[in-house]
């Protein structure tokens, strides 16, 4: 079955405890992207990877960092949550455009919900 | 950055009833996408629209992209409590980016 897994779907960790959510997808994308959700603020992007070892900023990318060492993983990582981090956020991925007039469907994770007290 | 608003936030309705829901923008984009969200889960594409003035249809529900591809809407006839959901519009510009900028969203209830 085609998906995007996420992990942990739940966490809750106290301030400045370096964490990272796990994202892994088994269709070959080659395009993966993180977002945070925030209720009256929809879904905004934190970073990107077009491909292997090639990320990049996305919309609010301030206090994260990602790798993308192989294909199918691309890890959030929080060297020092803040209260300010708490979110719901999903991992997407999709097929790369090979040409113009064609749209990437992106599929999401589950969703990983973090709460920094 | 590209902003995508959405109307109404929240709508609550009967069931049976018709509704529709806003996208709007003072951006082009290439394409447009609907997503639906579930609690508890993550969003899933309902239709992507790239044409300007494109209409399409799936089962009840009708999406279309506006004729300068800036705004779309979406139109459910005879609303049922399994389209209660949050629905997210979603806009791609430039190719070879792959970027999505998505709506604020709007949750949709059903009453049955």
């Amino acid at each position: 079955e085609a998906q995007v897994t996420q992990n942990p779907r739940y966490l809750i960790t106290v301030t400045g405890k370096k964490l990272t959510v796990t994202c892994s997808q088994n269709m070959n994308h080659e395009y993966m992207s993180w977002y945070r959700q925030d209720p009256g603020l929809g879904l905004r992007q934190i970073y990107y990877s077009m491909n292997v070892e090639v990320t990049d900023k996305g919309d609010v990318p301030e206090g994260y960092k990602v790798s993308r060492k192989e294909k199918r993983n691309f890890p959030l990582i929080l060297e020092s949550p803040s209260p300010n981090q708490t979110s719901l956020y999903f991992c997407a991925s999709s097929r790369f455009r090979d040409r113009v007039g064609l749209a990437s469907e992106q599929y999401f994770g589950p969703g990983t919900r973090l709460t920094v007290t | 950055t590209q902003l995508l608003e959405q109307s109404p936030q929240f709508l609550s309705i009967q069931e049976g009833e018709n509704l529709t829901v806003y996208c709007n923008s003072s951006s082009v984009f290439s394409s447009l996408q609907w997503y639906r969200q579930e609690p508890g889960e993550g969003p899933v594409l309902l239709v992507t629209v790239v044409t300007g003035g494109e209409v399409k249809k799936l089962k009840r529900l009708t999406f279309q992209f506006g004729d300068a591809r800036k705004d779309s809407s979406l139109h459910i006839t005879a609303a049922q409590p399994g389209d209660t959901g949050l629905y997210l519009c979603a806009g791609e510009t430039n190719f070879g980016n792959e970027k999505l900028t998505f709506g604020t969203g709007t949750r949709l209830t059903i009453i049955p």
